[in-house]
């Protein structure tokens, strides 16, 4: 398996540009993640999947970002208009219930897109 | 939610001695704490976990400990090597949903 896919892997954009940030999921997972990772704050979760359906979007920042799964294969993560403080590096997961159990672990990180919004 | 703290920021140790990452968590439900290591440009790859009915596990030269109690768990690293430099993030998770918390994450560099 190829692992998660992103892309792009950089992007760079003007103040009130959209971004369109892609993932791949590994296949058979059936929880997608998408984290935002910047010096000041970390490693935050902003919106999850379940299924293709979005389960918990309370870590999205502002009515600016927007997320879909259209199907298991692929998820987007939008944002418009950008702004400066935008610039991170956006990372996506994917996860599968292990052993039919009730916890969500060994999550699969994809390498990232470094977004500068300039 | 659950809050996860983490130290030390940084931590420059010589290869072949030994490093210790603490992390404290504030929610006495969390029951699942996996470290991840982010090498430079790359995703968090997960390193090895620990559920809350254990309090010790150990993979080759990694091992995690878990004390409930104190609500602290602890990862090691013994017998250092340069390719154990990157940033190293502890996390924690509730039972009640699928989100993980994570640390700030501590940046270890082995000094040949």
């Amino acid at each position: 398996d190829a692992g998660v896919i992103q892309s792009p892997r950089h992007e760079v954009t003007e103040m009130g540009q959209e971004v369109t940030l892609r993932c791949k999921p590994i296949s058979g997972h059936d929880y997608l993640f998408w984290y935002r990772q910047t010096m000041m704050r970390g490693l935050e979760l902003l919106i999850y999947f379940n299924n293709n359906v979005p389960i918990d979007d309370s870590g999205m920042p502002e009515d600016r970002f927007s997320a879909k799964m259209p199907n298991a294969s692929f998820s987007t993560l939008k944002i418009q208009p950008s702004e400066p403080r935008d610039s991170a590096v956006y990372f996506c997961a994917s996860s599968a219930l292990q052993g039919g159990g009730t916890t969500n672990e060994k999550l699969f990180f994809g390498s990232g897109t470094q977004l500068s919004v300039l | 939610g659950e809050n996860v703290e983490q130290h030390p920021s940084t931590l420059s140790v010589q290869e072949g001695d030994s490093a210790v990452i603490k992390c404290t968590y504030s929610d006495s439900a969390s029951n699942y704490f996996p470290w991840y290591k982010q090498e430079l440009g790359k995703g968090p790859q997960l390193i090895i976990d620990i559920r809350s009915n254990v309090g010790e596990k150990k993979d080759q030269r990694i091992a995690v400990t878990l004390n409930k109690t104190a609500k602290h768990f602890s990862l090691h690293i013994t017998e250092t090597q340069p390719e154990d430099s990157a940033v190293y993030f502890c996390a924690a998770q509730w039972p009640y949903d699928y989100k993980l918390s994570f640390g700030a994450g501590t940046t270890v560099t082995v000094r040949a």
